[in-house]
């Protein structure tokens, strides 16, 4: 069992939806990262969470430190949107290493 | 401007003949680490540095050495390489290890 948990695996979408990707880990964190690859891409950092909520543009990810869960939401969403994010978390449990979800890949269709 | 770089972007090679994957960054950032991309495994960590001369191993370091003798530099070696380690590798760089990290464009190796 991956120790980052991450859902759904695969999501389509049409233009103009409102997404949520899910992330869920099982110890204590220190931070959780959501990353974002498109196909053929590199990676590009989203977000850093250790607490509450950040908002970037339409993109909008929560962290709930006692139920160990983790969102991101995009309003609106556009083709553009079409990528692989991917949840990432690190922590005592952890060391300083850096734990990867399996990613969620999503497609938004015009 | 703010950037990680890795050398070479794409490599064939053969069994067994070292190789050096360079990663240089701009940020002054202490935290580096490597990672290696598979269909179906994801992202994995190989090695990670907190700082100069700080080396850690991460998930998957078989096969794999690294270095880190100055801040910006940090190549990843792959004394004797083998076709399982045929992967997109990709460099990153924090200012520590729980800030935001800058990743490099990946490095797509293939091992015959």
């Amino acid at each position: 069992k991956n120790e980052v948990e991450q859902s759904p695996q695969n999501l389509t979408a049409q233009e103009g939806e409102f997404i949520t990707i899910n992330c869920s880990y099982s110890v204590g964190i220190s931070a959780l990262h959501w990353l974002q690859q498109h196909p053929g891409g590199g990676i590009v950092s989203l977000f850093m969470l250790s607490s509450g909520k950040k908002k970037h543009g339409r993109l909008i990810a929560t962290i709930n430190i006692q139920e160990k869960h983790s969102s991101l939401h995009i309003t609106a969403s556009h083709p553009r949107d079409s990528a692989v994010y991917i949840c990432a978390v690190t922590g005592m449990e952890y060391g300083n290493k850096l734990v990867f979800g399996a990613g969620t890949i999503l497609r938004v269709k015009s | 401007e703010a950037q990680v770089t890795q050398n070479p972007r794409y490599l064939i090679t053969v069994t067994g003949k070292k190789l050096t994957v360079t990663c240089s960054q701009n940020m002054n950032h202490e935290y580096m680490s490597w990672y290696r991309q598979d269909p179906g495994l994801g992202l994995r960590q190989i090695y990670y540095s907190m700082n100069v001369e700080v080396t850690d191993k991460g998930d998957v370091p078989e096969g794999y050495k690294v270095s880190r003798k100055e801040k910006r530099n940090f190549p990843l070696i792959l004394e004797s390489p083998s076709p399982n380690q045929t992967s997109l590798y990709f460099c990153a760089s924090s200012f520590s290890g729980v800030q935001p990290q800058h990743f490099g464009d990946g490095t797509r190796l293939s091992i015959l």
